[in-house]
């Protein structure tokens, strides 16, 4: 079963602005990650965020975690058309060791 | 390293046929997981292995489908006989622990087409 939603499911911006994704999950977590694919390519990680952690950044990357909300989200600042492509949150229960478990993800528009 | 690399890119076959898709994760990761991909259900885990031992297959749909992992450098999911509804992408991910402390790496997947 899928525990992360993100939304929205679709999102288009210009080049410049900022861009906004949302994901929620239903059960307690270890951490949160986020991840970016490229139209036809694999996955690939973005950042990670503790269960204990607020807000981290990477670049021109930030992530807030609430875990009371059961939520996160993730900002692209001063996005460019290379920003184009589908981002994926993906949580670890606290319960066990278990593997990552991946919403459907949003696809970001960026136009030049 | 060359990262997780993936067999072959695309396939398309026959309904009935038997496909064997395949991947070398990266050398040292001890976890080794399949996904599948479609647009109606997003990423689903299949199944994952650590240190080559199968640890939670339930994500396989069928009896049709099957996994392997004979060694640390190679594992195989195997469909048999496929269907239409098979069609998707498939994913490999390799990585250091469960994925969950550390990132997974994914190969570029494998675009199954059963017609």
């Amino acid at each position: 079963s899928q525990q992360g939603e993100e939304d929205p499911q679709a999102l288009s911006i210009q080049e410049g602005e900022n861009a906004t994704m949302n994901c929620s999950y239903k059960t307690s977590i270890n951490n949160l990650q986020w991840y970016r694919q490229n139209s036809g390519r694999g996955l690939v990680h973005l950042i990670l965020i503790r269960s204990n952690e607020r807000e981290k950044h990477s670049g021109r990357l930030r992530v807030t975690l609430d875990t009371s909300k059961k939520s996160s989200s993730l900002l692209i600042t001063a996005s460019r058309a290379a920003d184009t492509a589908s981002y994926f949150c993906a949580t670890v229960s606290v319960v066990g060791n278990t593997p990552l478990v991946f919403g459907k993800g949003t696809r970001l528009s960026v136009i030049a | 390293d060359a990262g997780v690399i993936q067999s072959p890119r695309h396939e398309v076959t026959e309904m009935g046929q038997e496909v064997t898709l395949r991947c070398k994760p990266i050398s040292g990761h001890d976890y080794l997981f399949w996904y599948r991909q479609t647009m109606m259900r997003g990423l689903e885990l299949l199944i994952y292995f650590n240190n080559n031992v199968p640890i939670d297959d339930s994500g396989m749909p069928e009896d049709r489908f099957s996994a392997k992992m004979p060694n640390a450098s190679f594992s195989t999911l195997k469909i048999q006989p496929s269907e239409p509804r098979d069609s998707a992408v498939y994913f490999c991910a390799s990585s250091l622990g469960t994925g969950g402390v550390v990132e997974a790496f994914f190969g570029q997947g494998t675009r199954l087409t059963v017609v």
